[in-house]
């Protein structure tokens, strides 16, 4: 089976840079996927890793080492429309599996 | 159209109705997938259908009986429900073949069982 890690909460403030980390144990890995979700909404895919590396996308980038099981989300130049529930996901056969998330406050 | 529609939105039912949770995409997408979930948790895997065939139940109560009865539309239907199901039910799309893992999520719908 799988499992994730990541931190329950983290806060911030506007304008800042904030990393969310993912540890994982797999029994096969198919890459690492990053999704958000703000409250009371639906979980919108943000990023995914299938190789070592770091994968950009505007404000957001996210890193995966595979050797390390490990991964993060960055999130750059913080806006309070940041504020969100943020989860690290892996693939398991057909299924797609979420760490337990964490949510991000950001603060003025 | 790149959207999974969920409806109703909310909907409250007693232990002894029946009720169904309806999804629709038009993306040509061949899995759908039912997910449940609580505040503060993540999305929990419940069924998922490939080709409009059950491909994995995740040991779901019989109380959850999902159709599929064609590749846009995924119905849950509910029976005998516990107020402990009372929950955000997600619908999600993918073309099953996708590498990325990427799914598409409707808005859902948030049941309360009294």
């Amino acid at each position: 089976g799988q499992s994730l890690e990541q931190p329950s909460e983290v806060t911030a403030v506007e304008g800042a840079i904030v990393q969310i980390n993912c540890t994982y144990q797999t029994s096969g890995f198919y890459g690492l996927s990053w999704y958000q979700q703000h409250d009371g909404g639906a979980p919108t895919f943000l990023s995914y890793n299938g190789l070592d590396g770091l994968e950009e996308t505007g404000r957001f980038s996210s890193f995966l080492s595979r050797s390390d099981s490990y991964g993060y989300l960055l999130l750059q130049e913080l806006q309070m429309k940041d504020s969100a529930s943020y989860f690290c996901a892996v693939r398991e056969g057909g299924k797609l599996i979420f760490g337990q998330g964490t949510e991000l406050s950001v603060k003025p | 159209d790149t959207e999974v529609t969920q409806t109703p939105k909310h909907l409250v039912m007693g232990m002894t109705n029946k009720k169904s949770l309806k999804c629709e995409q038009h993306m040509g997408h061949r899995a759908m997938y039912w997910y449940k979930q609580k505040a503060k948790k993540p999305p929990e895997l419940m069924f998922v259908y490939s080709y409009e065939k059950l491909s994995i139940n995740e040991s779901v109560p019989s109380r959850f009986s999902p159709e599929c009865p064609n590749s846009s539309l995924l119905n849950l239907h509910l029976h005998a429900l516990q107020p402990e199901d009372s929950a955000l039910y997600l619908c999600a799309s993918n073309t099953r073949l996708a590498p990325t893992g990427e799914l598409f999520f409707g808005e859902g719908s948030r049941l309360t069982v009294l």
